[in-house]
């Protein structure tokens, strides 16, 4: 079955570039999306079709995908930016997830 | 502006079923795909399966033999079955709207708040 890796914490300090990977084998070639999630909250669509970005989901938050890495980059990282984010893709019919990465902003 | 609402038994024994609903406003479940994903304590995210439309399924492998999801269009929501159930199932329980354009271009662009389901005895 596919598989996607992430890391599982990143630390970025505010005002600071965060950028979280996701790894799958030809990744590239599969779209990927992305999930924010806050504690005790549930998970909220960042990033879609690679690139594109849902309504309401501020600039500062962009996607890209290109051989076997996805990549969400946050930009300018604000203190309500801290929270566990989520690859996701599509294969075989399944839907797959990555173990999630907590971002930390300190 | 669409919503779903997961409902169903808190706590849930050994070996028992696990039965939940997502109720759909704001859409028709005769359109999208709807899926059933999990969250365990302090882990990440296992998609469990989705139904669509035409009311075809597709099942997380690791899951498989134990996972029934159906849909009810006169009540407009969907429903998961998960048998034989242990401590192991225990998780937050999230229902979500599946955006399938093509290829491997599918994501959950709606979420319910979930559902904590415990299974003990």
């Amino acid at each position: 079955s596919y598989e996607v890796t992430q890391p599982p914490s990143l630390s970025v300090s505010p005002g600071q570039t965060a950028s979280i990977t996701c790894s799958g084998d030809k990744l590239g070639d599969k779209y990927a999306s992305w999930y924010q999630q806050k504690p005790g909250q549930s998970p909220v669509l960042v990033i879609y079709q690679d690139t594109k970005r849902p309504s309401g989901i501020p600039e500062r938050f962009s996607g890209s995908n290109s051989g076997n890495t996805a990549t969400l980059t946050i930009s300018e990282t604000q203190a309500m930016d801290e929270a566990d984010y989520y690859c996701q893709t599509w294969d075989s019919r399944t839907v797959v997830f990555g173990g999630g990465t907590k971002v930390t902003v300190l | 502006q669409v919503q779903l609402q997961e409902s169903g038994p808190g706590l849930v024994k050994p070996s028992a079923t696990l039965s939940l609903t997502c109720t759909v406003s704001g859409a028709s479940i005769r359109t999208y795909y709807w899926s059933w994903i999990r969250q365990p304590p302090g882990k990440g995210l296992e998609w469990i399966g989705d139904i669509s439309y035409s009311e075809s399924t597709s099942y997380n492998p690791s899951l498989k033999s134990r996972v029934t999801i159906s849909g009810d269009t006169s009540k407009n929501h969907f429903s998961l079955q998960l048998n034989s159930v242990t401590a192991a199932d225990t998780a937050i329980y999230y229902c979500a709207r599946l955006t399938a354009a093509a290829g491997s271009n599918k994501y959950m662009d709606v979420w319910g708040r979930g559902t904590t389901v415990t299974v003990s005895s």
